[in-house]
């Protein structure tokens, strides 16, 4: 129940195409959902959260769409660039406690082609 | 601030050796949290602090495994002795708040047990 299942493994796009990451977990607790971005050699960094509240957020190029009932997210990169190529994981926690562990996705490598 | 600073960046060492890893957090910030990655596992949790405390260490895989924050400014995470299985990417990490809010990552240290 504390698992958060990513989507697809690995991932490779055109430029200027979409890339869509998949999440799924079961854990009804969890309250906050971030998206992280890894480069080659580099710790990972936030890159976009939501909370269930809403079920969509969008930071420029980067969208989480969420589900509640069906305990799924997704983050959408629009335009996608070389430089997006990365790997990125979704978490989810149960924030409100602040008990709970941030618990991440296995991870997406994605590789966007010129 | 320069951010979670780790070190060393590559570690070395023969099996039976004790590993020394160490880390620096964001000043400020009252939570550390010791992850380790790897292709298998992906992004587990070893233990983390709260204000130098250690709330949750049940991530830690066995009892060559110890972490200690004797300060605001300094963690360590030790095992002893070293085994090939040891062998991945240690990332320290702290936040201002807890799991709600975002976690910085350092750089890393490449861990390599032979």
């Amino acid at each position: 129940q504390q698992q958060v299942k990513q989507s697809p493994q690995s991932l490779i796009v055109q430029k200027g195409g979409i890339s869509i990451i998949n999440c799924a977990y079961e854990n009804t607790a969890f309250d906050y959902f971030p998206w992280y971005q890894q480069f080659p050699g580099k710790g990972p960094a936030l890159l976009i959260a939501i909370r269930p509240d809403v079920s969509e957020k969008k930071e420029g190029r980067f969208t989480i769409s969420f589900n509640k009932s069906a305990k799924q997210f997704s983050l959408h990169i629009m335009d996608s660039q070389p430089g997006d190529s990365a790997t990125y994981f979704c978490a989810a926690s149960d924030a409100s406690g602040n008990t709970g562990k941030l618990i991440f996705g296995q991870g997406t490598t994605l590789q966007v082609k010129p | 601030d320069a951010g979670v600073i780790q070190s060393p960046r590559h570690e070395v060492t023969e099996m039976g050796q004790e590993v020394t890893l160490r880390c620096k957090p964001i000043s400020g910030h009252d939570y550390l949290f010791w992850y380790r990655q790897t292709m298998m596992r992906g992004l587990e949790l070893l233990i983390y602090f709260n204000n130098n405390v250690p709330i949750d260490d049940s991530g830690m895989p066995e009892d060559r495994f110890s972490a200690k924050m004797p300060n605001a400014s300094f963690s360590t995470l030790k095992i002893q002795p070293s085994e090939p299985r040891d062998s991945a990417v240690y990332f320290c990490a702290s936040s201002l708040i807890g799991w709600g809010e975002k976690l910085f990552f350092g750089s890393g240290t490449q861990l390599s047990v032979l």
